[in-house]
C-alpha cells in the first residue's frame, strides 16, 4: 500500500475551491509534486516544489504544505480541471533510493 | 519540443520476458534522470524504477526488483525497460518520464504517451 494517501474522490461546484489533500511522514522531509491525469492521457505536471507551476499551467492551481499533509489547490474550478490528481514525492520508508505516489483523487466539477 | 516514445508492449505469458524501449527527442537525453512509470488498468500511478543522467544509479520499486532492470544509452537517446519473470499483476501501461529539470529527482514533468503490457496466458 502507499505511503501515501489522499481521499479518493472530491467534488466542486463550478468556479469554487477545493483542496486535495495527500498525506504522508515523507513530506515532513521531502515536497511533493501534483499530477493531473485525464481519461486516455498521460499524467501532466502541475505542481513541484514549495509551490511550482510548469509553464502552461494556469494559476488557479496552488500548492502548499504543513507538516505531513500538501495541498493542491484550485481557485475557481473550470469544467476542464475534472479530472484524476495524484501526489508524489520521494520515499523516505526503505533501505534504498525510490519515488512513492498516492492512491489519487478524482476531482468532479459540478 | 520534448518527445518520448515507448514501444515493445503486448500481450505476454506469465514467466515470459518483455523489453520496453523508450525513445527520446527534442531535448540532451544524457542530461537527465528517467523514470519508469506504471497504471494498471483502472488503478493509480505505480513508481516503476529510475537511472541517473549518466547512468551511475539505478533504483528499482520492490514489486519489481530482481525482475525488471532499467537502463539507458545515451549515444541512442533511448531509455529500456528489462522485464523478467513477468506476472499477471505486471499488466499496466507503462510510462517514460523524464525529470522535470537536471537532478529535480522525483517531479517528473515530461510523459510519454505510454505502452500496454497484458501479461495473461
Amino acid at each position: 500500500s502507499s505511503g501515501l494517501t489522499q481521499d479518493p474522490a472530491v467534488s466542486v461546484a463550478l468556479g469554487q475551491t477545493v483542496r486535495i489533500t495527500c498525506q504522508g511522514d515523507s513530506l515532513r522531509s521531502y515536497y511533493v509534486s501534483w499530477y493531473q491525469q485525464k481519461p486516455g492521457q498521460a499524467p501532466v505536471l502541475v505542481i513541484y516544489g514549495k509551490n511550482n507551476r510548469p509553464s502552461g499551467i494556469p494559476d488557479r492551481l496552488s500548492g502548499s504544505s504543513s507538516g505531513n499533509t500538501a495541498s493542491l489547490t484550485i481557485t475557481g474550478a473550470q469544467a476542464e480541471d475534472e479530472a484524476d490528481y495524484y501526489c508524489n514525492s520521494r520515499d523516505s520508508s526503505g533501505k534504498h533510493w525510490g519515488v512513492e505516489f498516492g492512491g489519487g483523487t478524482k476531482l468532479t466539477v459540478l | 519540443q520534448v518527445q518520448m516514445v515507448e514501444s515493445g508492449g503486448g500481450v505476454v505469458q506469465p514467466g515470459r520476458s518483455l523489453r520496453l524501449s523508450c525513445a527520446a527527442s527534442g531535448f540532451t537525453f544524457s542530461s537527465y534522470g528517467m523514470h519508469w512509470v506504471r497504471q494498471a488498468p483502472g488503478k493509480g500511478l505505480e513508481w516503476v524504477a529510475v537511472v541517473w543522467y549518466d547512468g551511475s544509479k539505478k533504483y528499482h520499486a520492490d514489486s519489481v526488483k530482481d525482475r525488471f532492470t532499467i537502463s539507458r544509452d545515451n549515444s541512442k537517446n533511448t531509455l529500456y525497460l528489462q522485464m523478467n519473470s513477468l506476472r499477471v499483476e505486471d499488466t499496466a501501461v507503462y510510462y517514460c518520464a523524464r525529470e522535470l529539470e537536471h537532478s529535480s529527482s522525483w517531479y517528473l514533468g515530461y510523459w510519454g504517451q505510454g505502452t500496454l503490457v497484458t501479461v495473461s496466458s
